[in-house]
């Protein structure tokens, strides 16, 4: 399972784009690449996920340059309420999935 | 998407006790995943529970402390036995998603605290 590497935290004020990369040198031909987000006192939310170039859904962006070794999830005009953990992973789909230790977004009026 | 309860939602235990954690999800799923989330630190799997069968355990976590059962297709329980503060953590427990890989709805997770 490829190892992710991800900033520990970051800092935004509201109504700004917020883009977090995550580094998967290692990553397989069958991995897939999948955030999450976790609120306190909650258990992590499934965001995004993609393979390669870009994936956009309701709520972030997901830039997947061609190498693949590393992702960007674009959050864009933040609000207070997406302070959270941001966590990345990569897999192949079978569900032995490695957290790694994400990056605390910090949203600031 | 599923919905998955948990029960207690928190607990405080003395040391050498044991509590067992319920996990009750609202549709049938074959496989079902146990993790661990030590204060301000990222998620670790403990182990997954397939009905029928004995649970999977991953590395560092043993069945003599962390005991599983799944009875149904619904429902799953981990026991944390033999409790000291290093257990101290929020135990959650996660089912696959058909849509996406790697995509799991987790439970609220329950905090457990060990004095």
């Amino acid at each position: 399972l490829a190892k992710t590497t991800q900033p520990i935290s970051m800092d935004s004020y509201e109504g700004q784009e917020v883009n977090i990369t995550c580094s998967h040198n290692n990553i397989a031909t069958n991995d897939y690449i999948t955030w999450y987000q976790q609120f306190p006192s909650q258990g992590p939310r499934f965001i995004i996920q993609g393979y390669k170039t870009k994936v956009t859904n309701e709520v972030a962006s997901l830039f997947i340059p061609a190498d693949r070794k590393s992702s960007t999830l674009s959050l864009p005009r933040v609000s207070l309420s997406d302070t959270a953990v941001y966590y990345c992973l990569v897999g192949d789909g079978s569900f032995k999935t490695i957290f790694g230790a994400g990056t605390r977004l910090f949203v600031k009026a | 998407s599923a919905v998955i309860s948990q029960k207690p939602s928190r607990d405080i235990c003395q040391r050498g006790t044991s509590l067992t954690i319920q996990c009750q999800v609202d549709s049938q799923v074959t496989m079902m995943f146990w993790y661990r989330q030590q204060p301000g630190q990222s998620l670790t799997l403990i182990a997954t529970a397939n009905q029928g069968s004995e649970a999977t355990y991953e590395s560092g976590f043993v069945i003599d402390k962390f005991p599983i059962s799944r009875p149904n297709l619904t429902f799953s329980t981990l026991t944390v036995s033999n409790m000291s503060p290093e257990d101290s953590s929020i135990y959650l427990c996660s089912v696959p998603h058909g849509g996406a890989y790697n995509e799991q709805f987790f439970g609220p997770g329950t905090r457990l605290t060990v004095l």
